[in-house]
């Protein structure tokens, strides 16, 4: 089944105290992007990649590290959190070639930082 | 930069009601143009998408959008809720060009039944 999948779907933790997301996509897509969605914000872009090794930053990137060492994943690393990243995160992916391509969003972790 | 507004956070309606959502967008040029759905506790699902032709486009579960280019706006209509369709809403635009999507602040719909 083509899919987005996300760990963990919920994650509490301290203010500080490294943390990592983990995204992985099973299309061979060349795009992938995180959000987070806050509430009457929509969800805004923190990063995306447009292919292995190539990174960008989206409007939201403070706080916030990516890597894409391999196509079919695509880690969000929150070096040192803090309350105001406490969100609902998500990540996507996309076929870049053609033009008539969706986003396929992944279920999404629940973050809560204390 | 582009911008995309969703004029209604909460709608309440009864089943068999019509609905319309509004969304206008920011940005002169050529965009593609989609509705996303998320029900409760689950992820972003495509509804519809507009890339080019047809201004009124056919999605699943009942629903349409029409682009009317001139006023910037894709908006969402189905003509009979279902307590179902309670969920929110978000409007999406890309530049034709581009890849990054740009949502707006989304649209929480309640159906009562």
């Amino acid at each position: 089944e083509a899919q987005v999948t996300q760990n963990p779907r919920y994650l509490i933790t301290v203010t500080g105290k490294k943390l990592t997301v983990t995204c992985s996509q099973n299309m061979n897509h060349e795009y992938m992007s995180w959000y987070r969605q806050d509430p009457g914000l929509g969800l805004r872009q923190i990063y995306y990649s447009m292919n292995v090794e190539v990174t960008d930053k989206g409007d939201v990137p403070e706080g916030y590290k990516v890597s894409r060492k391999e196509k079919r994943n695509f880690p969000l690393i929150l070096e040192s959190p803090s309350p105001n990243q406490t969100s609902l995160y998500f990540c996507a992916s996309k076929q870049l070639a053609g033009v008539l391509n969706e986003q396929y969003f992944g279920p999404g972790t629940r973050l809560t930082v204390t | 930069a582009q911008s995309v507004s969703q004029h209604n956070h909460h709608v309440i309606l009864s089943e068999a009601a019509s609905l319309e959502l509004g969304c206008n967008y920011s940005y002169g040029g050529t965009v593609n143009l989609f509705w996303y759905v998320q029900y409760p506790g689950q992820h972003l699902q495509l509804l519809l998408k507009y890339f080019s032709g047809d201004p009124l486009v056919k999605g699943i579960k009942g629903f349409e959008a029409e682009f009317i280019k001139s006023k910037f706006s894709f908006n969402l209509r189905k003509p009979s809720v279902q307590w179902s369709d309670t969920a929110e809403y978000f409007c999406a635009v890309n530049e034709a060009a581009g890849n990054k999507l740009t949502f707006g602040g989304g649209t929480r719909v309640l159906v009562k039944p």
